[in-house]
């Protein structure tokens, strides 16, 4: 197992409201990404932050937004829900520091959002 | 923009066989990374190896190894003695290695089942 912690779990929301995502990095690790994961089909990259920068974003719309803090844990907040919005959200830490490990993406193991 | 393509949505193999997993990338990029990752049940995304694009030689990692085929853009993961705890989504996935988010685009993803 990695040392990528995220909650909750699973999560249920209705369409129009507000949801926060949490992600724990892995010890060492000081950039996140997310990624969301649609029923059968592959992460699709939502943004990454490194140093509590944005540093990278996907073709997501602006109502899906983060924050990254000083100890490199990570929010993924979305607003205004969609029905589409229902995926697995997946956090990865990984480090720029690493030599040999440089990158590698650890992932957790996923918010289940539905939305209805 | 980079493409990865899994042309295998299922696969079966018999325990104690090998099976090879295919993947095609598409990139006019020629320092990268590309990946494999396991997601079981659990949900939570295992990476199983990883194969650096300007090396030669192919990576292997105890009972996985692959066949990188940088002209052909081709990326194939092969499991040899298949063992039940193989049954997961295996996706594929390609990492940029020059400056910027160090993204991860991942296949649509195999199914694999280890039949008993």
């Amino acid at each position: 197992e990695t040392g990528v912690t995220q909650s909750p779990t699973h999560l249920i929301k209705t369409r129009g409201q507000q949801v926060t995502l949490r992600c724990s990095s892995q010890s060492g690790h000081n950039t996140v990404s997310w990624y969301q994961q649609a029923l059968g089909q592959g992460p699709q990259f939502i943004f990454q932050y490194y140093r509590e920068e944005e540093n990278g974003r996907g073709n997501f719309p602006p109502r899906f937004s983060g924050l990254q803090f000083p100890n490199y844990s990570s929010e993924l907040n979305v607003n205004a829900l969609e029905l589409d919005d229902s995926a697995l959200y997946l956090c990865a830490s990984s480090s720029h520091r690493l030599t040999l490990a440089k990158n590698i993406q650890y992932f957790g193991a996923g918010t289940r959002l539905s939305v209805l | 923009a980079q493409t990865v393509t899994q042309s295998q949505p299922e696969m079966s193999v018999q325990e104690a066989e090998t099976v090879t997993l295919s993947c095609t990338y598409d990139t006019s990029e020629s320092n990268y990374y590309l990946f494999w990752y396991k997601q079981p049940p659990s949900r939570q995304m295992i990476l199983v190896i990883r194969q650096e694009a300007y090396k030669q030689q192919n990576a292997t990692e105890n009972r996985f190894s692959v066949n990188f085929q940088k002209a052909a853009k081709s990326f194939s993961l092969k499991i040899s003695d298949s063992q039940l705890g193989d049954t997961a989504m295996y996706f594929c996935a390609y990492q940029y290695s020059g400056a910027g988010s160090y993204q991860l685009t991942f296949g649509k993803g195999t199914k694999l089942s280890v039949i008993p």
